[in-house]
């Protein structure tokens, strides 16, 4: 079955860095785009990145741009999320997702459990 | 503010019908394919309609996604108080290149 496992969160200062992982297994990982998508406490969804299938392309949302970077390694089956420049508003659950569809399709089939970062002095 | 509008909140009895809208613009909705998301409380979303209007395997067809223009509405029948979540409608912004969620919408089943 489809599992997407994330990890790498925390409680953190504003202005320092996060490495956010998503572990997948159950299906061929090397051929699904990928998303982060965010949720501050209390608010509703936010989506954050989106990477294609072979990492060759990126998106992000703008309040993220020059900050976050997503990357994949394929060979390990596994999503990234660099979150650099942390600030308090970065507070959130952060889920990975895989895209049923093409890149850009945003059908979010399966999502992790979400791991949280806290930014706080 | 969110780039699609939903309404915050709506509410109907046990066994009835409840519609939610989600309103958005030519760059996202009027040119994309829509998506609905349930988020019941504590868990993560969960799939419910893709492609405007098609359920992934194991979604009741209880639940029914239409898109109209530059707006889309999902339906629910046979109301359960299982059924009480927050719902997120989804779509590409092909203006911003980027993904695009509306702001939520609380069903309450009375």
């Amino acid at each position: 079955q489809v599992q997407l496992v994330e990890s790498g969160g925390g409680v953190v200062l504003p202005g320092m860095s996060l490495r956010l992982s998503c572990a997948a297994s159950g299906f061929t990982f090397s051929t699904y785009a990928m998303h982060w998508v965010r949720q501050a406490p209390g608010k509703g969804l936010e989506w954050v990145a989106l990477i294609s299938f072979d990492g060759g392309n990126e998106y992000y949302t703008d309040s993220v741009k020059g900050r976050f970077t997503i990357s994949r390694d394929n060979s390990k089956n596994t999503l990234f999320l660099q979150v650099n420049s942390l600030r308090t508003d970065d507070t959130a659950v952060y889920y990975c997702a895989r895209d049923r569809g093409w890149l850009q399709s945003q059908e979010l089939d399966y999502w992790g459990q979400g791991t949280l970062v806290t930014v706080s002095s | 503010q969110s780039v699609l509008t939903q309404p915050p909140s709506v509410s109907a009895a046990p066994g009835q019908k409840v519609t939610i809208s989600c309103s958005g613009s030519s760059s996202n909705i009027g040119n994309n394919y829509v998506s609905w998301y349930q988020q019941l409380p504590g868990t993560a979303p969960k799939l419910l309609i893709y492609d405007n209007n098609k359920r992934p395997s194991g979604i009741p067809d209880r639940f029914s996604g239409s898109k109209s223009g530059t707006s889309a509405t999902l339906g629910i029948t046979g109301l359960q108080t299982g059924d009480e979540a927050d719902y997120y409608c989804g779509t590409w912004d092909s203006t911003l290149s980027a993904g695009v969620f509306g702001g939520g919408t609380k069903l309450t089943v009375l």
